[in-house]
């Protein structure tokens, strides 16, 4: 069965610094891989994914995450914090060889930016 | 495009009475999905439909939930009769292009909490 990991509840960063938002992921073959935001009282928001191809994936709002294989995770980073981006975040795992496959949502991780 | 809309957005009713769900899913999109959002549980599939057909409902949780879909505009989900630990946010998310790997786009929510 597939699974998605997010470790930490919450992160918190001060504004102006570097984030990272942890994901790791189990899946049977190849993953496609998700990253949404949900702001409060908001549904989720794809932010990007992986697919294949680089694994540097960058997506809405100066995000990016960064896919390795070998570890089996799929970070979610911003080079600069923002007070706006303090939010939920979801990291989602699907497997890639066919057929019907339900996207697995991890628990999610509270980012707070610090102003 | 008003993106996916879901109505009611709070609802509260008491326990055993039926309560309903409705969503409209963005304009062209084949995929629909009904989540379910607690803070013990997180985000869980409850069903998916592919061109208005069930596909997978194993996490619907019991007999007193069912989800219907008539047409490509309009799903429904309902709960009968509703009990408190129904409570919880639930979710519609719809996905076009007929990719797996495309992205879920999700309506606000609705807020039910049942008494």
């Amino acid at each position: 069965a597939q699974s998605v990991a997010q470790p930490e509840d919450q992160v918190n960063v001060a504004e102006g610094n570097p984030l990272t938002v942890k994901c790791t992921y189990s899946v049977s073959g190849n993953p496609y891989l998700f990253w949404y935001v949900q702001y409060p009282n908001r549904g989720l928001q794809f932010l990007l994914k992986y697919i294949t191809g680089d694994n540097l994936v960058k997506g809405s709002y100066g995000f990016e995450a960064e896919f390795n294989k070998s570890q089996t995770s799929f970070h979610l980073k911003k080079p600069s914090a923002l007070v706006s981006d303090s939010a939920l975040y979801f990291c989602a795992v699907r497997g890639n060889s066919g057929g019907y496959q339900k996207v697995t949502f991890g628990t999610g991780t509270k980012l707070q930016v610090i102003p | 495009d008003a993106g996916v809309i879901q109505s009611p957005r709070h609802e509260v009713t008491e326990m055993g009475q039926e309560v309903t769900l409705r969503c409209k899913p963005i304009s062209g999109h084949n995929s629909l999905f009904w989540y379910r959002q607690t803070m013990m549980r997180g985000l869980e599939l409850l069903i998916y439909f592919n061109n208005n057909v069930p596909i997978d409902d194993s996490g619907m949780p019991e007999d007193r939930f069912s989800a219907k879909m008539p047409n490509a505009s309009f799903s429904t989900l309902k709960i009968q009769p509703s009990e408190p630990r129904d409570s919880a946010v639930y979710f519609c998310a719809s996905r076009g292009g007929g990719l797996s790997y495309n992205e879920q786009f999700f309506g606000p929510g609705t807020r039910l909490t049942v008494l």
